[in-house]
């Protein structure tokens, strides 16, 4: 059974570091083609992709967040691990971390995240 | 390009079909994917690829694409199918980058 999993601070002060983790199962991390990704969704509003890891470490950012965050991953604990900084109250979300793979139907690629975690809430208030 | 464009808000009575649009430059490159999400849930995948759906979901979902427009199309609504569902796609840039849609929230009537 494939699973992801989301751990983290529930609360935090304006200006603080958010970190959270991806514990995956079921699945390697380095495997050809395997992907992690992170999404995050303020209350009531849509959904917004922040990251993505591959099998082979390259990594794409949310060109709007780029410089406040850090995607790594740690195959051995099967750990992908988010870091955002300067968060403030905008930033309160649930983040959802999910596994992304792609296919091929001729003359369309396409993308998809086929599991996702349950998700973490997180909140800015001083 | 890194938009998609999903109307706010459908309704659809109990049994009846309804088509959820997503529009975008990137769906002339790309297929969509389609997310369920219910209130306090998780997203959940249920359309992907030219019109392939995991395992488990019901095959009431289907999924279209013509030039810069995807549907996703519920056929038969069930009450359980209410909620909000969204569009994701791979941007056109040059990026590689994945972005999802505004959302549809479906009401079941």
């Amino acid at each position: 059974q494939i699973t992801l999993k989301e751990s983290g601070p529930t609360l935090l002060k304006p200006t603080q570091t958010l970190t959270l983790t991806c514990t995956v199962s079921g699945f390697s991390l380095d495997t050809s083609g395997m992907s992690v990704g992170w999404i995050r969704q303020p209350p009531g509003k849509a959904l917004q992709w922040l990251a993505l890891i591959y099998w082979n470490d390259y990594k794409l950012y949310n060109p709007s967040l780029k410089t406040r965050l850090t995607i790594t991953k740690d195959t051995s604990r099967n750990q992908v691990v988010l870091t955002m900084t300067d968060m403030g109250p905008v930033d309160t979300a649930t983040f959802y971390c999910a596994r992304r793979r792609a296919g091929s139907s001729s003359p369309y690629f396409y993308y998809y995240m086929d599991v996702w975690g349950g998700g973490t809430t997180v909140t800015v208030s001083s | 390009s890194s938009e998609l464009t999903q109307d706010p808000a459908v309704s659809v009575a109990l049994g009846q079909t309804v088509r959820i649009t997503c529009q975008g430059d990137s769906l002339r490159t790309y297929f969509a994917s389609w997310y369920q999400q219910k209130p306090g849930q998780a997203p959940v995948l249920v359309v992907f690829g030219e019109n392939d759906r995991p395992s488990g979901i019901p095959d009431r979902f289907s999924g279209s694409s013509s030039g810069d427009t995807a549907s996703l199309t519920i056929t038969g609504a069930q009450a359980e199918d209410e909620g909000d569902y969204y569009c994701n796609s791979r941007d056109t840039s040059g990026n590689h980058l994945d972005f999802f849609g505004t959302g549809t929230k479906v009401t079941v009537l």
